[in-house]
């Protein structure tokens, strides 16, 4: 199952909402989770089942969808957040990840 | 707490086989399907390999297919991936990584494959 993000990249501010997409090749239910990274770090998960939030992560994360496509969104971006952002599909084996969306100032 | 810890990595020759390692612990390891997801410089993520509870389902991604070994004893909590036909692409760190959902994920190891 190919996973595409849009946009590959994006600038905000601090304090701006933001919303990455990601679209499946096929359905796969709402079986996705959002990953953060920051360099030289391992990924963080910050959301599966498409909209459950991790314990631990802040609520100005967010996420939706369902079948092919999917959104996380970053209400009042802070300093932290300036990272790269994966999605992932756990529908079907091999697991597939989205191409990653950065987000930079 | 989930701790998972990579070893193995290094340097290995176009050609070549490397066998990395992953320690886990904090959590019932014989329960949880475990995989590995490299990371190439400057890239993106790809899980080249998952692995099911008791080894009955394998999979890898096709980039890896017929040269890399995934195998895990749970008796001794530890999940590897056996790399063979190294080749300057497979240049990557090597995170291992807890359940379908990759809810924790280790450090991560560096292989680095060169002449």
């Amino acid at each position: 199952i190919q996973l595409t993000q849009s946009p590959s990249s994006l600038s905000a501010s601090v304090g701006d909402s933001v919303t990455i997409t990601c679209r499946a090749s096929q359905s796969i239910s709402r079986w996705v989770t959002w990953f953060q990274q920051r360099p030289g770090k391992a990924p963080k998960s910050l959301i599966y089942a498409a909209s459950s939030l991790e314990s631990g992560v802040p609520s100005r994360f967010s996420g939706s969808g369902s079948g092919t496509d999917f959104t996380l969104t970053i209400s009042s971006l802070q300093p932290e957040d300036f990272a790269t952002y994966y999605c992932q599909q756990y529908n079907s084996y091999p697991l597939t990840f989205g191409g990653g969306t950065k987000v930079e100032i | 707490e989930v701790q998972l810890l990579e070893s193995g990595g290094g340097l290995a020759q176009p050609g070549g086989s490397l066998r990395v390692s992953c320690a886990a612990s904090g959590f019932t390891f014989g329960s949880n399907v475990m995989s590995w997801v490299r990371q190439a410089p400057g890239k993106g993520l790809e899980c080249v390999s998952s692995i099911t509870s008791r080894s009955g389902g394998i999979f890898y991604a096709d980039s890896v297919q017929g040269r890399f070994i995934i195998s895990r004893d749970n008796s001794k909590k530890t999940v590897y991936l056996q790399m063979n036909s190294l080749r300057a692409e497979d240049t990557a760190v090597y995170y291992c990584a807890k359940d379908t959902t990759f809810e924790s994920w280790g450090q991560g190891t560096l292989v680095i494959v060169s002449s």
